[in-house]
């Protein structure tokens, strides 16, 4: 399975600042997923990021308020940009992998709060 | 479009007990893989099950397995000799296009000793 590491693991924000989320996997992979998820809420997808190219984003989600980087092929940043206490979530970056390559694994989650 | 339905919001079930969580979906595509997730308290999603729709076996993974039917379009979780420890939020998911994932709206299990 594929180790996958979350940098803040938590953070308390104020609004109108912004956020960046670092995800970070132990193998190369073509495409990472960032998933937000509300409180008592499923999970949503935010955006696809692949390497080389500009993220693609989900309906209801847009480039100026979720910036995603993704350099190389271990490694990606998502930006909560402009923040206010809506976006308060647990945001999950993810991953393909495993024995046939269909399985999805998550890193542990960065669990924002806004002020 | 796909969408994934979890109809129960809570489960109660005695310890050691099997638990059956239930899940169906709806999708149009002939080619798509499902998905089991637990979720604890600390918030992390731990990957538990996958089953693909041409997979003619039901897929098992220690306590778990996955009763999938294909014709009834469900995918139920079922947990054998349940512990404690099993006490979290469990979501079904599916793909939707390449490797994207739509979840249902999850089940909170409880177990009691």
């Amino acid at each position: 399975s594929a180790v996958i590491s979350q940098k803040p693991s938590r953070d308390i924000c104020q609004r109108g600042t912004s956020l960046t989320i670092q995800c970070q996997v132990d193998s190369q992979v073509t495409m990472m997923f960032w998933y937000r998820q509300q409180p008592g809420q499923s999970l949503t997808l935010i955006a696809t990021a692949n390497q080389g190219s500009e993220a693609t984003y989900e309906s209801g989600f847009v480039i100026d308020k979720f910036p995603i980087s993704r350099p190389n092929l271990t490694f990606s940043t998502l930006t909560v940009s402009n923040m206010s206490p809506e976006d308060s979530s647990i945001y999950l970056c993810s991953v393909f992998g495993g024995r046939s390559y269909n399985e999805q694994f998550f890193g542990p989650g960065t669990r924002l709060t806004v002020l | 479009a796909q969408k994934i339905t979890q109809t129960q919001p809570g489960m109660f079930v005695q310890e050691k007990e099997a638990v059956t969580l239930d899940c169906t979906y709806d999708t149009s595509d002939q080619s798509y893989g499902l998905f089991w997730y637990k979720q604890p308290s600390s918030g992390e999603m731990i990957f538990l099950i996958y089953q693909g729709s041409y997979d003619e076996q039901n897929a098992t993974e220690g306590r778990y397995s996955l009763n999938f039917q294909k014709a009834r379009k469900s995918a139920n979780l079922v947990i054998s000799a349940s512990q404690l420890g099993d006490s979290a939020m469990y979501f079904c998911a599916m793909t939707r296009g390449a490797q994207k994932l739509v979840f249902g709206q999850g089940t909170r299990l409880t177990i009691n000793p």
